[in-house]
């Protein structure tokens, strides 16, 4: 088993919509999570943190799930510019420790 | 510019040959790191290094090996190329520890190695 696996999609959405996207993590020892967004040649950028009490940024909410060991992204009201590859990151080790990315989920918002 | 900076950017080089990437990030950070993604965009921490000294190190050959002159500075540097060496790296810093953002990964653009 992957230790973190993500659906690679791609997701293709109207405008508007709502879509949402999970991850699974394989290290019940898991300490931190993430997620982050890649644009196409681009360098990935933080998207937000992930909280075990779930948190909220705007259109984004990501939930955490640690008995089921898995986390979420939900995009609420799509825009064109959240086309893009959404990166899960899941870490364990302690501060700084070992950072394992998922390959991701890309996201296409068509008009 | 506060950032993470890499160079080359674009690098095309034959198998056999010996190349460097240089990262030098001015945020002031004191952990950076080089990552590969692969052709299937699957990206993989090769080595971190924590003010200068090695803390890191994954599965990866020996010919490639990271050098950090002071803090600000993780350059890569590979030997004897593989045509299995073409693939994007990237560097990255992250802030002090003790932070709470200790593992928030700023991210260079990142230098796409092609070996023919």
């Amino acid at each position: 088993r992957k230790e973190v696996e993500q659906d690679p999609g791609p997701f293709n959405v109207p405008e508007g919509a709502t879509v949402a996207f999970n991850c699974t993590y394989s290290n019940s020892a898991s300490q931190s999570f993430f997620w982050y967004r890649q644009d196409c040649r681009k360098e990935p950028k933080l998207l937000m943190s992930v909280y075990s009490s779930g948190n909220e940024d705007g259109r984004f909410t990501a939930q955490l799930n640690r008995a089921s060991q898995y986390i979420s992204l939900l995009i609420r009201d799509s825009k064109l510019s959240d086309s893009a590859t959404y990166l899960c990151v899941v870490i364990y080790g302690g501060s700084q420790g070992n950072l394992i990315f998922g390959k991701g989920t890309k996201l296409s918002v068509k008009p | 510019d506060t950032a993470v900076s890499q160079t080359p950017k674009y690098l095309v080089t034959q198998m056999g040959n010996d190349k460097s990437i240089k990262c030098e990030q001015n945020l002031g950070h004191d952990t950076m790191y080089w990552y590969k993604q692969d052709s299937k965009k699957f990206l993989k921490i090769m080595f971190s290094y924590n003010n200068k000294e090695l803390i890191i190190n994954e599965t990866v050959p020996n010919r490639f090996s990271p050098k950090s002159p002071d803090k600000a500075h993780l350059n890569l540097h590979i030997n004897s190329l593989e045509l299995g060496d073409s693939a994007v790296y990237f560097c990255a810093s992250s802030p002090t520890a003790g932070t709470g953002r200790e593992n928030e990964q700023f991210f260079g653009p990142g230098t796409r190695l092609t070996v023919l």
